[in-house]
């Protein structure tokens, strides 16, 4: 089955420094990844996918098959960017279950 | 608009009770999804409805957990008999395409069972 692992439980950076949040994936298909954002006191949203290759706010993520990763990076972090980070994948060819990693809190201090 | 609402926010229940949790998607939207989050981790998949139609309940921990969706739009996740384990955020997204691409998430339904 296909695994999400998130090996960071909290990450604490200073504002302006580089963040890079962790996200290893199991799967020997071409999976479908997401990231996921949950500030305080605020719903579940998607930050960003693969497939898009966009940024937002100020983040990035690349899909890399050879080390089965998909790295959530930030080349200079803001107060506001402190929240709970969720990686997650679906696997590909239209499945639409998704698969969760425990998440990784990040803490930008001022 | 509105998003995805669920009620109720907060829920105690005793040990053997049954629980009623409500979620309204977004209007128009054809995919519903049930999730389980537990404390320290992230979501885990429940079910998922297409319109009324249940298209995988592969989640549900166990015979005791039933969700509805009978016509295609508020759906009610239903536990009977809960335990103890079954305490945890009950979330619910919505999505506008059939494949649940993007999905717009619930603020949650926080369950307690002493």
């Amino acid at each position: 089955a296909q695994r999400v692992t998130q090996p960071e439980k909290l990450l604490s950076v200073f504002k302006g420094a580089p963040v890079e949040l962790k996200c290893n994936y199991s799967y020997s298909g071409s999976p479908e990844l997401f990231w996921y954002v949950q500030y305080s006191r605020q719903r579940l949203q998607l930050l960003l996918r693969h497939i898009s290759r966009e940024s937002i706010k100020g983040f990035t993520a690349d899909l890399n098959k050879g080390e089965t990763s998909f790295h959530l990076k930030k080349p200079f972090a803001q107060e506001e960017d402190s929240a709970m980070y969720y990686c997650a994948l679906r696997l590909g060819g239209g499945s639409y279950i998704p698969t969760f990693g425990r998440g990784t809190s990040l803490i930008v201090h001022p | 608009g509105a998003g995805v609402s669920q009620s109720p926010r907060y829920k105690v229940a005793k040990r053997g009770q049954d629980v009623a949790l409500r979620c309204d998607p977004i209007s128009g939207h054809v995919s519903l999804f049930w999730y389980q989050q537990a404390l320290g981790q992230g979501p885990e998949f429940l079910t998922y409805f297409q319109n009324e139609a249940q298209l995988d309940k592969s989640g549900l921990p166990s015979d005791r957990f039933f969700a509805e969706r009978p016509e295609g739009s508020v759906s009610t996740l239903k536990i009977q008999r809960t335990q103890q384990e079954d305490s945890a955020v009950y979330l619910c997204a919505s999505s506008p395409t059939g494949n649940g691409y993007e999905q717009y998430f619930g603020p949650g339904t926080r369950l307690t069972v002493t």
